[in-house]
């Protein structure tokens, strides 16, 4: 079936950059997405890239996808403790659904 | 006004217990959702409805049950919790057509059965 892969946890400093990455099986998917939870708070959509693009930059997000090796990967520069969350990868099957990744914890350290 | 709510937030029950959860949204969204969170484990999808007249069951639906009341109300029981079942559960809504599938999440209650 369809699975989504990530590590559990990144630990940064702050100013440097993170970089968080996510293997999936589905290569059907027309979009892939990160999503990012706050502690206490649900999810919510921080970006997505369609699936012909090889990179997608928005502000200090970048995102990654290499299709032919099923990766996709966001880099968020300059790091701030306010970027510390879980980071969820998610791809979209052919019937509406998102399949989720087990999330990154991302800390980051004054 | 949070466009999706979830109530209660925090529930304690004990083992047989029946437990609703439920779930409103006035984005005027057609599909609603239903995930469990477990740390390590991800979001895993209960039940999902693409329409008032539509359930279809998600990966891990034993032992849960939905209704939908209407385009805005999803609720989700537990007929008979049991421990494994304490989780944080999430429900999320989402449009027909859009072109690309942006989930909207609600803030999650975070059930504990004993």
């Amino acid at each position: 079936g369809e699975d989504v892969e990530q590590s559990l946890f990144l630990s940064v400093r702050e100013g440097d950059s993170s970089v968080i990455n996510c293997t999936y099986t589905d290569s059907s998917s027309t979009y892939l997405y990160w999503y990012k939870q706050e502690p206490g708070a649900g999810l919510q959509l921080l970006t997505y890239i369609f699936s012909n693009m090889d990179m997608k930059q928005d502000q200090r997000l970048t995102v990654l996808l290499n299709k032919k090796d099923k990766h996709l990967s966001l880099r968020i520069a300059d790091t701030q403790t306010g970027d510390s969350a879980i980071y969820f990868c998610a791809t979209s099957s052919n019937t509406g659904k998102l399949i989720f990744g087990q999330g990154t914890t991302l800390q980051v350290k004054p | 006004d949070a466009d999706v709510t979830q109530t209660p937030r925090n529930r304690i029950t004990k083992t047989g217990k029946r437990i609703m959860l439920e779930c409103s949204q006035t984005k005027g969204h057609d599909r609603m959702y239903w995930y469990r969170q477990d740390p390590g484990l991800g979001l895993r999808l209960i039940y999902y409805s693409f329409d008032v007249k539509d359930i279809n069951k998600g990966e891990i639906s034993d032992g849960y049950s939905v209704s939908r009341q209407a385009q805005a109300k999803f609720s989700l029981s537990l007929e008979s919790a049991i421990p494994n079942q304490t989780a944080l559960y999430f429900c999320a809504t989402s449009t027909t057509g859009a072109r690309y599938n942006e989930q909207f999440f609600g803030p999650g209650t975070r059930l504990t059965v004993l």
